[in-house]
C-alpha cells in the first residue's frame, strides 16, 4: 500500500493567518490526491481533489498544490470555521489510502 | 440531493459478524453513480477504505480485510451491505458508506454517510 505521511499532526494559528499542510506519498501517485475536511462528529468533506481542483462550493481561501510525492493544502486567510482535521488521500493505487491527519485549532 | 444512510447493531460480541446496511436516497443506486463504497475510522485515527462494489456487482475489497469482508447490491431496495466477520476490538469504529465521484472504485469521495459507530465488545 501507498503511505501518506502528514506534517504536521496538530496546528494552532490565528484568525487571517495563512496556513499550510502538507502531504508526502511514499511513491509517486501523479495528481491522484485528494483533501478532506473533516469537523468533529461529522464525516470527511471532499475539498480538494486531482491535487489542486476545488470541489464545488468550497470557498477559494482553500487552494491544493504538488505532484508526484508531495502535495501542500493551504488556507489563504483562517477562519474559525475552519477548525477541523484535515486529511490528504492518495488513489493512484488500489486501495486508496489516507493520511493520519492534521488538527487545526485557532489561536 | 443524494443522501446516503448507515444502519445496522452498534454492538457486536468478538468473534461474531458485523452488518451494515446504507440505503441511497435521492437517486437511483444505479444511475447515480457506477461505484459505492465503505469506509471506516477507528477512534481518533485517520479513515480506512474497506472496499468498493461497481452498480453491476463487481468488488474490490482492501487487502487487509479481504479474507473477512463481503460488500453487496440490492438495486430493487436502492441499498447495498457491509459484512464483516470475526470481529475483534480493533474492528470498533465508525463505519461511512460514500460515493466515488468518478470511473473507478477510487474516485475522489463526494458523497458520504453520518456514520454508524460500531463497538465490539462483549
Amino acid at each position: 500500500d501507498i503511505q501518506m505521511t502528514q506534517s504536521p499532526s496538530s496546528l494552532s494559528a490565528s484568525v487571517g493567518d495563512r496556513v499550510t499542510i502538507t502531504c508526502q506519498a511514499s511513491q509517486d501517485i501523479s495528481t491522484f490526491l485528494n483533501w478532506y475536511q473533516q469537523k468533529p462528529g461529522t464525516a470527511p468533506n471532499l475539498l480538494i481533489y486531482d491535487a489542486s481542483n476545488l470541489q464545488g462550493g468550497v470557498p477559494s481561501r482553500f487552494t491544493g498544490s504538488g505532484s508526484g510525492t508531495h502535495f501542500s493544502l493551504t488556507i489563504t486567510s483562517l477562519r474559525p470555521e475552519d477548525v477541523a482535521t484535515y486529511y490528504c488521500q492518495q488513489y493512484d493505487n488500489l486501495p486508496p489510502t489516507f493520511g493520519q491527519g492534521t488538527k487545526l485549532e485557532i489561536k | 440531493q443524494l443522501q446516503l444512510q448507515e444502519s445496522g447493531p452498534r454492538l457486536v460480541k468478538p468473534s461474531e459478524t458485523l452488518s451494515l446496511v446504507c440505503t441511497v436516497s435521492g437517486g437511483s443506486i444505479t444511475s447515480s453513480s457506477n461505484f459505492w463504497a465503505w469506509i471506516r475510522q477507528p477512534p481518533g485515527k485517520g479513515p480506512e477504505w474497506i472496499g468498493g462494489i461497481h452498480r453491476g456487482g463487481s468488488i474490490y475489497y482492501n487487502p487487509s480485510l479481504k479474507s473477512r469482508v463481503t460488500i453487496s447490491i440490492d438495486t430493487s431496495k436502492n441499498q447495498y451491505s457491509l459484512k464483516l466477520t470475526s470481529v475483534s476490538a480493533a474492528d470498533t469504529a465508525l463505519y461511512y458508506c460514500a460515493r466515488p465521484s468518478g470511473h473507478s472504485y477510487a474516485s475522489p469521495l463526494d458523497y458520504w454517510g453520518q456514520g454508524s459507530l460500531v463497538t465490539v465488545s462483549s
